[in-house]
This record gives structure tokens, C-alpha cells and sequence, in this order.
């Protein structure tokens, strides 16, 4: 079974601190991907990888960066954390076909 | 530009059949996703189109019509446990990995 885990199911931070969203996949997935999702929004790319070292901005970056140095493991960065960041994050692996996801990130910003 | 729409909530009752829709404007196809979305929990993936017609798998299945920018999923037999979330993704081409999502449709499943 694919396994993709998060670093923590529940965050809270304040504004203007750096925040920190690890992601681990074991199933040597060439692919990752970080979405939020928000009620009546639905879930958006902030941003994806197909390798190593490399990412592509989805359609709502503003305000966030991605790292991935290996293969199993994408995190996603706030620069300076801001109320309107407080959402679900979820990240997710993929080869050829579907999305895995794992559990999800709630993070509130105070 | 991407377009997924789907109604944002149903009611159905236990054992009844119920179907959701899915219309779909987007600037390149590869494949269409339903998954699943219980609350609180991550998205898991129930089926994937790619030509036109139906996929059955147990008591849910899929239908696609590329002509016409539209799927459904159909589930039978309802449970008190089908009570979710369920989410009409689109991958926007070949050779493209990423997903455009619809915003979702919450079903509820009453006795």
C-alpha cells in the first residue's frame, strides 16, 4: 500500500512566523503535489515536483515555496505566515495515474 | 481555462440508488477521477476514465462522455457509510500530472 505521511495533523502558528509542511512518500513516486483545500473552494495546487529538485507553480503559489532534495520527501514553506493561510493542507504522490494523499495538515494562523 | 462543475450537496436514502453529476470544461483531457472524501480524512481514489463508457467496480461505478464534457458516479445499494465527499478531478493532458478538482459534492445518506 502506498503511504504518504505529514508531519503533523494539527498546526497552530502566528503571523509573520515561517512555517514548515513536511511531506514523506514510500512508494519512490516521481510525483508530489501540495494542494489546500477551503469550504466552497474546493482543493488548489499551490504547487507540484516531478523530480527532484524540480517544481511548477500551480494556480495559487503566492505566498508559498516548495524544497524537495529527494525523492521521498516535499515540503512546503510560508515564507511569513498570514491569517489567510489557515486552511487544510494536503499533500500527494503519484506515478502514471491516480493522486495518493495523505492524512492532511489543519493550520491555523493567529 | 479549467472548468469542473458539480452540485454541492445531495441527500439519499439508505439502499437507494443515487447519481452525481459532473460537467467539465478544460484546456486539455487525459483521464477523469472520482475519489472519495470522508470528513476530516484525505481523498481516496474510487475510479478513473479515460475512454467514453461505463467502469463498474462493486456497488460504484463511472461513466464518461468525452463529446459531451460529462461523467457521473453512480452508487447502488447505499450505506450509511457512502456519506462523503466525492470529488471529479480532471488531468489536464498528456503528459501533464496534475489534477484540476472539482469544488466537490457532499452526499448525506439518511435512513
Amino acid at each position: 500500500d502506498v503511504k504518504v505521511t505529514q508531519s503533523s495533523r494539527y498546526l497552530v502558528k502566528r503571523t509573520g512566523e515561517k512555517v514548515f509542511l513536511e511531506c514523506v512518500q514510500d512508494m519512490d513516486h516521481e510525483n508530489m503535489f501540495w494542494y489546500r483545500q477551503d469550504p466552497g473552494l474546493g482543493l488548489r495546487l499551490i504547487y507540484f515536483s516531478y523530480d527532484v529538485k524540480m517544481k511548477e507553480k500551480g494556480d495559487i503559489p503566492e505566498g508559498y515555496s516548495v524544497s524537495r532534495e529527494k525523492k521521498e520527501r516535499f515540503s512546503l514553506i510560508l515564507e511569513s505566515a498570514s491569517t489567510n493561510q489557515t486552511s487544510m493542507y494536503l499533500c500527494a504522490s503519484s506515478n502514471t495515474r491516480e493522486q495518493f494523499f495523505g492524512p492532511g495538515t489543519r493550520l491555523t494562523v493567529l | 481555462g479549467q472548468n469542473i462543475d458539480q452540485p454541492t450537496e445531495m441527500t439519499a436514502t439508505e439502499g437507494a440508488i443515487v447519481q452525481i453529476n459532473c460537467t467539465y470544461q478544460t484546456s486539455g483531457f487525459n483521464g477523469l477521477f472520482w475519489y472519495q472524501q470522508h470528513a476530516g480524512e484525505a481523498p481516496t481514489f474510487l475510479s478513473y476514465n479515460v475512454l467514453d463508457g461505463l467502469e463498474e467496480k462493486g456497488r460504484f461505478s463511472s461513466f464518461l462522455s468525452r463529446s459531451k464534457g460529462y461523467s457521473y458516479l453512480l452508487l447502488k445499494e447505499l450505506q450509511m457509510k457512502d456519506s462523503a465527499s466525492y470529488l471529479c478531478a480532471v488531468k489536464n493532458g498528456a503528459g501533464s500530472y496534475q489534477l484540476t478538482f472539482g469544488k466537490g459534492t457532499k452526499l448525506s445518506v439518511i435512513p
